[in-house]
Order: C-alpha cells, then structure tokens, then sequence
C-alpha cells in the first residue's frame, strides 16, 4: 500500500523554463510534508517542506504547493537548471514521527 | 543543515557474515533515527525507527532478528545486518530527526552494501 506516490518516474525540462513535480498521498492523517533531492549513491538532501495549515511556500527558486482536499502536493522549480537534475522524494510525516516517502521522479534539465 | 555521518560508505561481505554500520547525527541530539532502505530504481523504503533507550520499531515485514537496531545514545544509532544473504545487498541510508513535530529529517550518505 503505497500512502505517497509519484507517479510520473521522470521528467525533461529545456533549462531556464519551470519543473513541476508532483505527489499524491492517501493517509489524511498526514500533516507535514518535505521535498528531498537525491544523487545517486548519496542519502537525500532536505530542500523544502510545508505544514498541512499552509498551502503555499516559497524559498528562492522552489515553491511548494498543498491541495488538501485534493492530498496532492507540488514542487515548482522556476528557472529550472542543469545542476537541478537529480531524483526527487516527496515524503509526509504525521503524528507518528515516520516519514513516508514517495516513489521519485528522475528530473533532467536540459542545456 | 544538520549533519549526519553514516559510515561505512561501501562494505563488501560474505555470506554468514555480520555487518554492523553506524548512523551518528554530528552537531544536534537525535531523540528518533530511521533506517531505510533502496533497491535500484525504487523509492526509500522504511525499514524501523529507533527511538534513543528503547526498542526499535520495525515495520512490516522487516526481520528484527535480521536487521538490529540499537540507538545507545542521542547520537549513534547502529544497524547490523545478520548472517547477511546476497538478497541484503541495498543501499542502506540512516536519518535522523529532533524529534520535534514538523521538522525535517536529515540523511546520512547512505551505505553501499553488497553481499557476495
């Protein structure tokens, strides 16, 4: 039973034009949601999260957005760059402390 | 960010054997250390999460006689993969949070184990 998907497993974007990446999740009970990026052979870098009572954030280039009633979320990364290539987890965490992560989308930006 | 060291990196064993790899978190205390685990391609699948004195929580599926957890202190956690089969070998990746709600987890490098 997978509780956070991603179902789109890559994604090619022209650099300079927005990425968006998107994750569904089933578990309402779910409150906290995270972005991670990931090189291969590397553990996860944090980039972004956002809290259930909000439904936007932004930091620099990446904007994170929440549809609660839809359990969707989205990672808009905007000028998309070459150096942003990599594979990225959604994750949610609720009051259990675990977190869940999704399945991952393989971004490349093309030059 | 936090830092947090996982280590080996990369580690080649035989069959039967034990490996035991390390999940420290460098500059905060950890009160709760996941260990996951990747199968090429695949996502980050949970394998228990340790809570700082007590026992690990282990999710379905996961052997606990297989795969020991001991969380000693606020910063180390260790994993050791048991009589280790070729079907262990994965990549192995430890993260650690504060323990506070909402907060992000950190990641250790991940661990490269193969089996042979």
């Amino acid at each position: 039973d997978q509780q956070v998907k991603q179902n789109s497993p890559s994604l090619s974007v022209q650099e300079g034009r927005i990425s968006i990446l998107n994750c569904d999740y089933t578990n309402s009970m779910f409150d906290y949601f995270l972005w991670y990026k990931k090189y291969p052979a590397e553990g996860p870098t944090f980039l972004i999260s956002i809290s259930s009572i909000k439904d936007k954030n932004e930091d620099g280039r990446f904007t994170v957005f929440l549809n609660k009633s839809a359990k969707h979320l989205s990672l808009h990364i905007v000028p998309s760059q070459p150096g942003d290539s990599a594979v990225y987890f959604c994750a949610a965490t609720g009051t259990a402390y675990k977190y869940i992560f999704g399945t991952g989308t393989r971004l490349k930006v093309l030059a | 960010g936090a830092v947090v060291s996982q280590h080996p990196s990369r580690v080649i064993c035989k069959s039967g054997t034990s490996v035991k790899i390390e999940c420290r978190s460098l500059d905060f205390q950890a009160t709760t250390m996941f260990w996951y685990r990747q199968f090429p391609k695949q996502s980050l699948m949970l394998m228990a999460t340790s809570n700082e004195g007590s026992k690990a929580t282990y999710e379905q599926g996961v052997e606990k006689d297989k795969f020991l957890i001991n969380h000693a202190s606020l910063t180390l956690s260790t994993l050791t993969v048991t009589s280790a089969h070729p079907e262990d070998s994965s990549f192995y990746i430890c993260s650690a949070s504060k323990g506070s709600m909402n907060t992000e987890a950190f990641f250790g490098q991940g661990t490269r184990l193969t089996v042979v």
